[in-house]
């Protein structure tokens, strides 16, 4: 049962444009986290938000940013979109920690 | 930095047939790392399949075990008798707590019939 909500599934755009990705969970956590997925399909963390606080911030580039309305939702920013951000993003939340439960993803192509 | 090797995949194993994930860990920025494998289905999302937050202690889920080996820094995932259900890509990560979880790059597992 899908609690973590993505949208969009793709996005197709071109190297220089803004997107937006959103992210909504339904668990009633506390902390949500959005990771990258590169085409070596290595997983790494970019940000964490508890709280509406940003708890860990990996060194990701400036045109990456994290936006919360409140604890349900986060989203994902990219500013000037380059080549090598075309990757899958995966957002996940927990509560107080504990076991991380992750949405579909979005996969990002930058043509 | 803290870093996740698992075996490369695809891995390909008959249904009945034993199976062994490898998975090797480095935790230089945390002390007592809690590990996890993590399983993704077929057009599903990323969920936990188990955890072991004690050194010497197994987790077992879904007919999966592995035992957190600090000696040899070891998590194997192992199982006595695949299913064709069990075909997916399976990640071994650690982290402090949940939380700032590292990943290894996955293992993709394709059970003939």
């Amino acid at each position: 049962e899908t609690a973590v909500f993505q949208t969009p599934n793709y996005h197709v755009t071109q190297v220089g444009n803004e997107v937006s990705f959103n992210c909504k969970q339904t668990l009633g956590h506390d902390t949500m986290y959005w990771y990258k997925q590169d085409s070596k399909k290595l997983l790494k963390i970019m940000f964490s938000y508890n709280n509406k606080q940003l708890i860990v911030n990996e060194t990701v580039p400036r045109r990456f940013s994290p936006q919360s309305s409140d604890k349900a939702h986060l989203n994902l920013r990219i500013k000037s979109v380059e080549p090598e951000d075309s990757a899958v993003y995966l957002c996940a939340s927990s509560f107080r920690g504990y076991e991380q439960y992750f949405g579909p993803g979005t996969r990002l192509t930058v043509l | 930095g803290d870093s996740v090797t698992q075996t490369e995949g695809p891995v390909t194993v008959s249904e009945s047939e034993s199976l062994i994930i490898n998975c090797t860990y480095s935790a230089t920025s945390i002390a007592y790392p809690n590990l996890f494998w993590y399983v993704r289905y077929p057009g599903e999302g990323l969920q936990l399949l188990l955890k072991v937050i004690t050194a010497g202690q197994k987790g077992s889920s879904r007919g999966f075990e592995a035992t957190y080996n600090k000696e040899t820094t070891s998590f194997h995932l192992q199982k006595a008798s695949v299913q064709e259900s069990d075909s997916a890509v399976y990640y071994c990560a650690l982290g402090e707590g949940a939380d700032r979880l590292t990943f290894g790059k996955g293992t993709q597992l394709i059970i003939q019939p």
